[in-house]
């Protein structure tokens, strides 16, 4: 199976600041079938990207997806208040589906 | 808009089996190319994929649970649901009920079960 391995475990930021997330694949993922998604406290998570690059409905356009291969980032281009969260990676283009260790931004 | 919720029993003893049940609502479970699936948080907070379903019957199931799984579609109650036989500590997490087959959307808010005699 696939193991992806997200990189940095904790992100210390400001509000206003730009966030970069980093997601590896140990094999190259199938059609770039990956997706991120955000999760607070006490709730379930969210979808915020799929196909690598494709905002989910609702989702706002600071929020974006690149890569491809086994490389892949998500870029929160300023950081608000409420998007301080765990944000998980998950590749859908292998079976069995998988999902990184998570990365946690935090306020700095 | 669609909302799922998942309901069963909190605690369940070792060696038993794991029944569980997500209610579906703002689509009916037989609409066409909707997946339904499970996917469970361990403690630790790691994520992993059960498997997927859609009501024509085909299934996916991941390698780890596929000896011990079992889903399902009740069209009469618009519902799915998980059974997973077998349960050991291991299986202690929160199990969430999603949309989908590849990327999952939405999540229920899922439901907590402890395995423990």
């Amino acid at each position: 199976e696939i193991v992806l391995t997200q990189s940095p475990a904790t992100l210390s930021l400001s509000p206003g600041e730009r966030a970069t997330l980093s997601c590896g694949a140990s094999q190259s993922v199938i059609n770039s079938y990956l997706a991120w998604y955000q999760q607070k406290p006490g709730l379930a998570p969210r979808l915020l990207i799929y196909d690598a690059s494709s905002r989910a409905t609702g989702i706002p356009d600071r929020f974006s997806g690149s890569g491809s291969g086994t490389d892949f980032t998500l870029t929160i281009s300023r950081l608000e208040p409420e998007d301080f969260a765990v944000y998980y990676c998950q590749q859908y283009g292998s079976s069995p589906w998988t999902f990184g260790q998570g990365t946690k931004v935090e306020i700095k | 808009q669609l909302v799922l919720q998942e309901s069963g029993p909190g605690l369940v003893y070792p060696s038993e089996t794991l029944s569980l049940t997500c209610s579906v609502s703002g689509v009916p479970v037989t609409a066409f190319s909707h997946y339904w699936g499970w996917i469970r948080q361990t403690p630790g907070k790691e994520l992993e994929w059960i498997g997927s379903m859609i009501y024509s019957g085909t299934t996916y199931y991941n390698p780890s649970f596929r000896s011990r799984v079992t889903m399902s579609v009740d069209t009469s109650n618009n519902q799915f649901s998980l059974m997973l036989r077998s349960m050991t500590a291991a299986d202690t997490g929160l199990y969430y009920c999603v949309k989908g087959v590849g990327a999952f959307d939405p999540w229920g808010q899922g439901t907590l079960v402890t395995v423990s005699s």
